[in-house]
């Protein structure tokens, strides 16, 4: 089974600048996730979408971050202007929704996209 | 307060050692609990859900404590290939999951 695929893998830019990071998930899976991981720390949810639609987007900076998943299947998360603190790897994950047993679905995780701000 | 709370560590152990984690979670409500694995500049990879009679995977011991909110991770018999962050998540529902900072462990020979 072909896993979560992002691209690129690595990414510089200088501040003011934009980006855009790409996601296929697994097949099949309908929740999508973005997390932003900064070294030395756990992974940030950023948004979650189900199916096409997002879910939570609370912790998402909204005047310089967006992201969208069109058609339910890969995603796009774009940042612009880029800042210094938004140096960081950013992961997307995927989860089929609902284990059998009534809670969420095991997530599995791209390798994510480390992006470098100068 | 933090959702997920975790001693960063890093914890050095001889290789054969028995060693555990703890992580508390502030969220009452919350419903399901996992321990993930990262190794250096990988992506976190699930190692074992935790369940409420607690659980058990080869060397790889879960509890959870409602009551007092944490959950606990064990490692019998520590192998170097053990050496890596141990993530502690949280569910609150929803498919809404809180990463703690992470546990580093270094397993040396």
């Amino acid at each position: 089974e072909a896993g979560v695929a992002q691209s690129p893998r690595y990414k510089i830019i200088e501040k003011r600048q934009s980006v855009a990071f790409w996601c296929n998930p697994i097949s099949g899976h309908a929740t999508l996730y973005w997390y932003q991981q900064i070294l030395g720390q756990g992974p940030k949810l950023l948004i979650q979408f189900q199916n096409n639609g997002v879910v939570d987007d609370s912790q998402l900076p909204k005047d310089r971050f967006s992201a969208e998943r069109l058609k339910g299947v890969d995603s796009t998360l774009k940042i612009q202007p880029a800042k210094l603190e938004d140096s960081a790897v950013y992961l997307c994950a995927s989860s089929w929704g609902r284990g059998t047993s009534g809670f969420p679905g095991t997530q599995y995780f791209g390798p994510g996209t480390r992006l470098t701000v100068l | 307060r933090k959702e997920v709370e975790q001693d960063p560590g890093p914890f050095n152990v001889p290789e054969g050692a028995t060693v555990a984690f703890n992580c508390t979670y502030s969220n009452s409500a919350s419903q399901s609990f996992f321990w993930y694995r990262q190794d250096c500049r990988k992506e976190p990879k699930l190692l074992m859900s935790v369940y409420s009679s607690g659980n058990e995977d080869g060397r790889f011991t879960a509890q959870l404590n409602r009551a007092s909110q944490y959950i606990s991770l064990l490692i019998r018999d520590s192998k170097l290939s053990d050496s890596a962050t141990y993530l502690c998540v949280v569910n609150h529902g929803f498919n809404k999951f809180y990463f703690g900072s992470g546990t580093k462990l270094n397993v040396k020979p």
